[in-house]
């Protein structure tokens, strides 16, 4: 067990929709990370937060966004959703984000949409 | 874009061989990280080599990384049926704070 827990485990939706995954980073850990990884594929780096401020941003669509709570949880919101969204979302947390630190992932939310 | 590409992109062998896996980068790093995936699976976090180092071990794996190269290469040894999993190498990009994945290797270990 990694500590990071992500929610909902599985998640099925329709096109156009919108949806918010939900990471819970391990205690102690400022840093968070998001990641796309479509079927094969590696990860593509979405976007990172660090003590609730966006740190640095990747591939990230338009149509996602994300933020860090004060308690240091993190969501990442998916509008507009299409069928190429359909993948499996990781989140990962890290003590200090500097890119110094192994990142700690939690198991994935995998998204299907229909 | 990924920052690293890992080569071989998929590699069988038997139990008891060794398997190696390399990954090219294209930025400066101030380190490389190798990570494991069980199928669907989160990512486990295997070893860090900091970029000035040269070789790291840690049980039955070997990482070593050529920064002149812009290469690394991990090393399984005595490989096991439970080694079966996609391996990945992770940089920062261009000594950023962004943790940037290579596309993966995935190797099969038959008993």
């Amino acid at each position: 067990d990694s500590g990071v827990t992500q929610t909902p485990k599985h998640l099925i939706t329709a096109t156009g929709q919108r949806v918010t995954l939900r990471c819970s980073p391990r205690s102690g850990d400022l840093s968070v990370y998001w990641y796309q990884q479509s079927l094969d594929q590696g990860l593509q780096f979405l976007i990172q937060y660090y003590n609730g401020e966006e740190r640095a941003k990747g591939n990230i669509l338009e149509r996602f966004s994300a933020q860090q709570f004060p308690d240091l949880h993190s969501e990442l919101n998916l509008s507009s959703l299409e069928l190429g969204d359909s993948a499996l979302y990781f989140c990962a947390s890290s003590p200090s984000g500097t890119g110094y630190d192994e990142a700690f992932f939690g198991q994935g939310t995998r998204l299907t949409v229909v | 874009s990924q920052q690293g590409e890992e080569d071989p992109q998929a590699l069988s062998i038997q139990e008891g061989e060794n398997a190696t896996m390399n990954c090219s980068y294209k930025t400066s790093i101030n380190n490389l990280q190798w990570y494991r995936q069980n199928s669907g699976r989160g990512l486990v976090h295997l070893i860090l080599i900091r970029s000035n180092e040269r070789e790291k071990h840690s049980g039955r794996l070997r990482v070593t990384l050529d920064t002149s190269k812009k290469s690394s290469s991990l090393l399984i040894t005595a490989s096991r049926a439970a080694d079966t999993a996609s391996y990945f190498c992770a940089t920062d990009l261009n000594n950023t704070d962004k943790l940037i994945f290579g596309t993966g290797t995935r190797l099969q270990v038959f008993p």
